[in-house]
């Protein structure tokens, strides 16, 4: 069974870069099939799409966060990873690795089936 | 793309049904039927419960159900139970952009 595991500093301080990694095991990660994504929740607040990215290198991202992160995939570690540049208290939030589907039929449609359990990120000042 | 909309909490007594509206635009709820929902328990991951609009994934219970009439996608809970109180999400993606937004999220409370 696929699971994704996400890693990375608990604590990032204000104006430097946030970097994370998502391990998936079970399943590789190199699928037609599948894109895989980053999704946030800052405290109290709702979810937030970041990016997504093929096993290819072909990304997508949410034009609201454009400019300051970047996805990356390795294929031979089974990984993929997200870098967030010039952080900011607004970027505190729980992040979250997650698998999409690259098609639509009966058994999904570009959903967000497979999720991480979630790691904490705190800005400092 | 903006997030969809939701309503902040909606409540119901057990054994109840309760409809969970998502509104979006004609440029994603309207014309695709890739809406999906995501249940979340307090300090936990999200959980896929409804895809492509009206599909549940094996293993959710059929009290879940979606529906979708015209720029508005609907999740519905019948007989509610104590362990449906979550948070809850629509989710849905542009196939012009291949961009994912997620609904603003709604409060359920089992009363």
């Amino acid at each position: 069974q696929l699971q994704l595991q996400e890693s990375g500093p608990g604590l990032v301080k204000s104006s430097e870069t946030l970097s994370l990694t998502c391990s998936v095991s079970g399943g590789s990660i190199s699928s037609n099939s599948r894109y895989w994504g980053w999704i946030r929740q800052a405290p109290g607040k709702g979810l937030e799409w970041i990016a997504s990215v093929f096993f290819s290198g072909n990304t997508h991202y949410s034009p609201s966060l454009r400019g300051r992160v970047t996805m990356s995939v390795d294929t031979s570690k089974n990984q993929f990873s997200l870098r967030v540049t010039s952080v900011t208290a607004a970027d505190t939030a729980v992040y979250y690795c997650a698998r999409r589907s690259t098609y639509c039929n009966r058994d999904t449609c570009f959903d967000f089936d497979i999720w991480g359990q979630g790691t904490t990120v705190t800005v400092s000042s | 793309q903006s997030a969809l909309t939701q309503p902040a909490s909606v409540s119901g007594s057990p054994g109840q049904s309760i409809t969970i509206p998502c509104s979006g635009t004609s440029s994603d709820v309207g014309n695709f039927n890739y809406v999906s929902w995501y249940q979340q328990h307090p300090g936990k991951a999200p959980n896929l419960i409804i895809y492509g609009v009206t599909n549940r994934p094996s293993g959710v219970s059929n009290r879940f159900s979606g529906s979708k009439s015209g720029n508005t996608a609907s999740l519905t809970i019948s007989g509610l139970q104590a362990e449906d109180e979550a948070d809850y999400y629509c989710g849905s993606y542009f196939a012009s952009t291949a961009l994912s937004v997620f609904g603003t999220g709604t409060k359920v409370t089992v009363l």
